[in-house]
């Protein structure tokens, strides 16, 4: 198993278009977290998956995210009408129920 | 809801120093503790956990936290600090109904040779 796999690693978009990003979770880990992480800053929760249920979403996530985790295996991570304040990494982590996550090495988006 | 503090931006240590990271913690019921490291341009890296037991637990690297109950902390610990150390740490908590892991704002620590 190589770990948390996240692709694209960089993705620059122009303002107003749609960019999506995936995430590969460890193939037995059940949970999977998005995190958005801006520069010098914690990351900042965004929502995580059980399986293919989408069980929590941050009152920051606005309805422009969307995510999905189908067969609850990979997962997706869209934004439409992207904006400059968008521009971020993006991290994806995944772990066993109650145990430590385990991160990917982020999408980072820049809105231009 | 539970949140994470880390009261300071930046840790200064001298190379040989022992070296401490402070985090302090909220949540409901009984909390699962965590310490991340974050290198530049570079994933997290988890360092140690505290579930339950042993109010010191060991990680990686010979990092060491101390679990507080009465004062709701989890600092990080190194008794000898090392210059490769320098990097981002985060501390992390969750509660016990298993609900996303929350981090804090995270702790530069910068050790001198």
């Amino acid at each position: 198993d190589t770990g948390v796999s996240q692709n694209p690693r960089h993705k620059i978009t122009k303002r107003g278009q749609n960019v999506t990003f995936r995430c590969d979770p460890i193939s037995e880990h059940n949970r999977l977290y998005w995190y958005r992480q801006t520069l010098g800053q914690g990351p900042e929760f965004l929502t995580y998956f059980q399986n293919e249920a989408q069980l929590e979403k941050s009152r920051l996530l606005s309805d422009r995210f969307s995510a999905e985790r189908p067969k609850g295996s990979f997962s997706t991570l869209e934004i439409q009408r992207t904006e400059q304040g968008d521009s971020a990494m993006y991290l994806c982590a995944s772990s066993l129920i109650l145990t430590e996550a385990f991160f990917g090495q982020g999408t980072r988006l820049t809105v231009v | 809801a539970q949140s994470v503090a880390q009261p300071e931006d930046q840790v200064n240590v001298a190379e040989g120093n022992p070296l401490t990271v402070k985090c302090t913690y909220s949540v409901s019921g009984n909390p699962y503790l965590f310490w991340y490291v974050q290198y530049p341009n570079r994933g997290l890296q988890f360092l140690l956990k505290y579930i339950t037991g042993d109010n010191l637990v060991k990680g990686s690297y010979g990092f060491e936290a101390e679990f507080n109950k009465s004062q709701t902390s989890f600092h990080l610990k190194k008794p000898s600090a090392l210059v490769s150390d320098s990097a981002l740490y985060f501390c992390a908590v969750r509660d016990q109904a298993g609900t996303a892991l929350i981090f804090g704002k995270g702790t530069t620590l910068s050790v001198s040779s």
